[in-house]
């Protein structure tokens, strides 16, 4: 089964400022998603990342994705008060990594 | 387009009796995933099931747990002789295709378990 890590496990920001989470993993892929929750609740689907694809965007996340690093990043622009939330990486066998905490003090 | 829905929102079980948690999936879709996550952690995936079958339970505890997803109705985690441990959030999510080809799961809002 994939395992992942994430980090940092938890990031503090303030509004306006750029998010950086990574999320590394041990075996190949045929895709990477990222997901968001927010307190309590379940996770919401943000961008998927096919193994061919170097880079993706959508809106203000962009997502990388190096398969000789095995590791991929996802970026937030600009960030929100509102993108306080946990983001969490998942593989094609849909496990999930650890997540990062994310705080963005307005 | 009702989405992924889960119940009882919030259970509460003294220990040694059974919890079980129900999971209908959004409409057209056919494989269904259980994950347990404890306060503060991520989400560990317990088991993967399409229709009448189960496809992967590499994560489900080995006694006490168990999973189905009949032909009709929803998706059914049971967990029996429930333990302090046990307690914890279970999400489930759906997709309309196979782990393999699937695009993005769509998640249900949780159960949260208590066990006194």
């Amino acid at each position: 089964s994939q395992q992942g890590e994430e980090d940092p496990q938890a990031l503090s920001i303030q509004e306006g400022e750029n998010a950086t989470m990574n999320c590394s993993y041990k075996t190949s892929i045929n895709n990477l998603q990222w997901y968001r929750q927010n307190s309590g609740r379940g996770l919401v689907h943000l961008i998927l990342i096919r193994s061919n694809e170097r880079e993706k965007h959508s809106g203000r996340l962009r997502v990388t994705l190096d398969t000789s690093k095995k590791s991929s990043s996802l970026l937030i622009t600009a960030s929100r008060a509102a993108d306080t939330a946990s983001y969490f990486c998942a593989f094609n066998d849909m496990r999930f990594g650890a997540g990062t905490r994310l705080t963005v003090k307005p | 387009n009702a989405g992924v829905m889960q119940n009882p929102r919030h259970l509460v079980r003294r220990r040694g009796q059974e919890a079980r948690l129900r999971c209908s999936p959004m409409k057209g879709h056919s494989h269904v995933y259980w994950y347990r996550q404890l306060p503060e952690e991520g989400l560990k995936f317990m088991v993967y099931l399409q229709k009448e079958n189960i496809i992967d339970e590499s994560g489900m505890p080995k006694e006490r747990f168990s999973a189905e997803f009949p032909k009709e109705g929803p998706s059914i985690l049971r967990i029996q002789q429930v333990v302090r441990g046990d307690s914890a959030a279970y999400f489930c999510a759906s997709s309309p295709g196979s782990r393999v080809s699937t695009g993005e799961l769509f998640f249900g809002e949780g159960s949260r378990l208590t066990v006194l």
